[in-house]
């Protein structure tokens, strides 16, 4: 029930083209959604979250949507850069009272070609 | 964001040997700080959550004999590795966080290879 399913492992989109990573989970009590860039023998680091009460949050060319009857959100990359190559997590955290554990998606592996 | 960093960055031990990784967060007070592993091309495993002052708290099938870990103040948190062995070759990442936020501040990493 702690699990975030993530797909796909992999991704090959062009320069200008939309990244689409989709993640599902089963825990109704997670409460909060975040993503992760993370670059070859770097730490994650966070790119956009999401709570459980708004079905779409934008940042730039950076855009979740969440769908809270289906368990399921997505990140959307617009217009992909090279630059944005790089391995993708999605999260999910649950309020323990004292921190927020984050439970990780598998990854993807984003590939931006010119 | 907030900055957390890690030291060293790469280790090399030999077997039977003890390694330890010190984590910082360099301007906040880390009131709960999280070590992670992660092997290639895989997903980030949480080791333990450590509060400041108090025992750590291991997840499921993480040795806390072989893993100590250390939260002595706001600012630090340290991993060592005991009688480390070619297995616990890994990435060892960890993160900080306080109690006004959800949000993680993830560190640089630290590659431990071990001979």
């Amino acid at each position: 029930q702690q699990q975030v399913k993530q797909s796909p492992q992999s991704l090959i989109v062009q320069k200008g083209g939309i990244s689409i990573i989709n993640c599902a989970y089963e825990n109704t009590a997670f409460d909060y959604f975040p993503w992760y860039q993370q670059f070859p023998g770097k730490g994650p680091a966070l790119l956009i979250a999401i709570r459980p009460d708004v079905s779409e949050k934008k940042e730039g060319r950076f855009t979740i949507s969440f769908n809270k009857s289906a368990k399921q959100f997505s990140l959307h990359i617009m217009d992909s850069q090279p630059g944005d190559s790089a391995t993708y997590f999605c999260a999910a955290s649950l309020d323990t009272g004292t921190a927020s554990k984050l439970t990780f998606g598998t990854g993807t592996r984003l590939q931006v070609t010119l | 964001g907030a900055v957390v960093s890690q030291h060293p960055s790469r280790v090399i031990c030999k077997s039977g040997t003890s390694v330890k990784i010190e984590c910082r967060s360099l301007d906040f007070q880390a009131t709960t700080m999280f070590w992670y592993r992660q092997f290639p091309k895989q997903s980030l495993m949480l080791m333990a959550t450590s509060n400041e002052g108090s025992k750590a708290t291991y997840e499921q099938g993480v040795e806390k004999d072989k893993f100590l870990i250390n939260h002595a103040s706001l600012t630090l948190s340290t991993l060592t590795v005991t009688s480390a062995h070619p297995e616990d070759s890994s990435f060892y990442i960890c993160s900080a966080s306080n109690r006004f936020s959800y949000e993680q501040y993830f560190g640089p990493g630290t590659r431990l290879t071990v001979t």
